[in-house]
């Protein structure tokens, strides 16, 4: 299995650019998680997804966050406008949804993208 | 207040030297406590998963431990390559977040 990917792994941009970010889950997992990790805050997490659909967004900071899963396999986190207090690595996680059995709650985390806003 | 608190912040311990990290928590209706290491530039990768005060899990050097209000991870004889942010995280109640704590940096010296 080739984990969950990310991409880019590395974004440097301008304040005011657009920025998105890209994930592919485990296949076969049917929850995603966007996580954000700075050294003030360590790791938060942004918005969950289930089957594809948005669950909880209570932690995405403000309005120029978004984040959609348009199907099973692909998710984006867009920034728009980007900030300079955005920088931060960016994680993707993602796990099975089966309940009742003792090992599905872990979430497994993609490689990060780094994102530095100049 | 913070649901989740990892002690100490750093550690530095010569290779072979056993000690123990901390993660001690708040939330009212544990569900799932994890361990997860953390290495510089990449993911958190997932070590354990404890559920019951009592619960023991052990990975080579490393064995995790659950009270009712915290728990352990011990590492016995560790080597430079265990070193390392370790990350404890919380689920509460049924759902399906989980709350990280700020980790402890260990580092190992041979």
């Amino acid at each position: 299995d080739a984990g969950v990917i990310q991409s880019p792994r590395h974004e440097v941009t301008e304040m005011g650019q657009e920025v998105t970010l890209r994930c592919k889950p485990i296949s076969g997992h049917d929850y995603l998680f966007w996580y954000r990790q700075t050294m003030m805050r360590g790791l938060e997490l942004l918005i969950y997804f289930n089957n594809n659909v948005p669950i909880d967004d209570s932690g995405m900071p403000e309005d120029r966050f978004s984040a959609k899963m348009p199907n099973a396999s692909f998710s984006t986190l867009k920034i728009q406008p980007s900030e300079p207090r955005d920088s931060a690595v960016y994680f993707c996680a993602s796990r099975f949804g089966l309940a009742g059995g003792p090992y599905v709650y872990e979430q497994f985390f993609g490689p990060g993208t780094r994102l530095t806003v100049l | 207040e913070d649901q989740v608190t990892q002690s100490p912040e750093a550690l530095r311990l010569q290779e072979g030297e056993s000690s123990s990290l901390n993660c001690s928590y708040t939330v009212s209706g544990l569900r799932g406590l994890f361990w997860y290491r953390q290495d510089p530039g990449k993911g958190p990768e997932f070590l354990f998963t404890l559920y019951s005060a009592g619960e023991e899990k052990e990975k080579e050097r490393l064995k995790a431990t659950l009270t009712k209000k915290e728990s352990f991870l011990h590492i016995t004889a560790p080597k430079p390559e265990d070193s390392a942010t370790y990350l404890c995280a919380v689920r509460e109640d049924y759902g399906n977040k989980l709350v990280f704590g700020a980790g402890t940096i260990l580092r190992v010296k041979s």
